[in-house]
């Protein structure tokens, strides 16, 4: 079944930029859109964006001016960048797969902004 | 401030039946929108529940089951395990703005 593995810098600066990269195992790249969901410290799923295997985007209205999100399907790998980070991007984000719902999550990358 | 309202917490003894609801608006659930459900055991990435407002993915028991109606959705668990206290989210899509992802603010469950 598809698996989800990703990686990235956990510890930021203010201003610096985030960027976090999910590589997909055993799956059919092409058949869902691969996105990006970050979780605040004890708070609630926020969508940040997705993209499929054309390079098609879709981003949060909210975080639209700072996101920018890739694919390389010759790694069936995505990634996530955003600039410039603030204290309040501080969270666990996730990578995750589906077409309309998401049925495989990755294991969840750290991400603490700090001056 | 989540598109979708969840209640913050419920709880149940085992054995009991407890819901869990999902209240949106005329640009998400109310215009059509599915809802999916998504259970997230502490320390761990949430899994999915329910999908299209009352399908479960293999392997998720019957006890699991969802509903929707107007602006609203629910989930609902029968015969409450000590293995079900876990963090409980909604997901749904918006057409305001340009059109996102939505997701609840998550409601924990704990089993008395």
């Amino acid at each position: 079944q598809v698996q989800l593995q990703q990686w990235g810098a956990g510890l930021l600066k203010p201003s610096e930029t985030l960027s976090l990269t999910c590589t997909v195992y055993r799956g059919s790249f092409s058949d869902y859109y691969w996105t990006w969901i970050r979780q605040p410290p004890g708070k609630g799923l926020e969508w940040i964006g997705e993209i499929n295997h054309s390079g098609n985007t879709n981003y949060n209205p909210s975080l639209k001016s700072r996101v920018t999100m890739s694919v390389d399907t010759s790694k069936n790998q995505f990634s996530l960048k955003m600039r410039p980070v603030t204290v309040a991007d501080t969270g666990l984000y996730y990578c995750a797969g589906g077409d309309g719902w998401f049925f495989r999550w990755g294991q969840g990358t750290v991400v603490s902004v700090s001056s | 401030q989540s598109v979708l309202t969840q209640p913050p917490s419920v709880s149940g003894a085992p054995g009991q039946r407890v819901t869990i609801s999902c209240t949106g608006s005329s640009s998400n659930i109310g215009a059509g929108y599915d809802v999916h459900w998504y259970q997230q055991l502490p320390g761990t990435a949430p899994k999915l529940l329910i999908y299209d407002n009352n399908n479960r993915p293999s392997g998720v028991p019957d006890r699991f089951s969802g509903s929707k109606s107007g602006t609203s959705a629910s989930l609902a668990i029968t015969g409450l395990q000590a293995e079900d206290e876990a963090d409980y989210f909604c997901q749904s899509y918006d057409s305001s703005l340009s059109g996102y992802v939505v997701f609840g603010g998550g409601t924990k469950l704990t089993v008395l």
